[in-house]
């Protein structure tokens, strides 16, 4: 299994400009969640999804969008870049609580470092 | 709302000491708490979970504890050596959601 891939792994953005982030996982896991890293701080959910067709909010979703077509892909969408976005970006899978597997441990990406000017 | 805490201040360890790591959080207590490693540039990897209903859970070198009635967590690494060095997050997961809230993590440095 390859896990959670992520691409790009690096983009330089200008301001206004929009781009997708892609996310694809392998593990047949239902939920999904887009983190957000700044520099020596903690990881801020964006948006989480529990299954393919259901998306939801998390703490900062402000300026982003997300879809989940398939159980594997989860892209988060930047529309109108603005400096405030410049991150490194975390994609997540995990198993549902139906699956019996307890906790929601987390299966993380290798990430996306954004760079908005 | 839900704060965790954990000590922002990196932590420095001599090689081959017990490195302990602390995490407090505010209202009520979660089902879950979990414990996560960060290297540089990569991102988090899970480590161990304990239930609420456990008071300590152990895997190799590692240990939790969880105590409901303090509101904390602790995290042990014993015989620490410099790749034991790392940011450790910790989260923590309630029963009725289906997210984490996470902690910022703490720099552990294990010197030679």
């Amino acid at each position: 299994n390859a896990g959670v891939t992520q691409t790009p792994k690096f983009r330089i953005l200008k301001i206004g400009q929009s781009m997708t982030l892609q996310c694809t996982q392998d593990m047949n896991h239902n939920y999904m969640y887009w983190y957000r890293q700044d520099p020596g701080m903690g990881l801020k959910l964006i948006y989480y999804s529990v299954g393919a067709g259901i998306t939801d909010k998390g703490e900062v979703p402000n300026g982003y969008n997300v879809s989940r077509s398939t159980t594997e892909d989860f892209p988060l969408r930047l529309e109108l870049a603005a400096p405030s976005q410049t991150s490194v970006y975390f994609c997540a899978s995990s198993y549902s609580r139906a699956s019996g597997r307890a906790g929601n441990e987390q299966f993380f990406g290798p990430g996306t470092r954004l760079t908005v000017l | 709302s839900q704060k965790i805490e954990q000590n922002s201040e990196a932590l420095n360890i001599q090689e081959g000491k017990t490195a302990t790591l602390t995490c407090n959080y505010t209202n009520y207590s979660p089902a879950y708490l979990q414990w996560y490693r960060q290297d540089p540039g990569r991102g988090p990897v899970f480590l161990l979970l304990i239930r609420e209903n456990e008071k300590e859970k152990r895997k190799e070198r590692l240990k939790v504890t969880f105590d409901t009635t303090l509101k904390q967590s602790l995290f042990h690494i014993t015989a620490s050596q410099p790749a034991d060095s790392a940011t450790y997050l910790c989260a923590l997961t309630y029963s009725s959601a289906s997210k984490i809230i996470f902690g910022s993590g703490t720099r552990l440095s294990i010197r030679p």
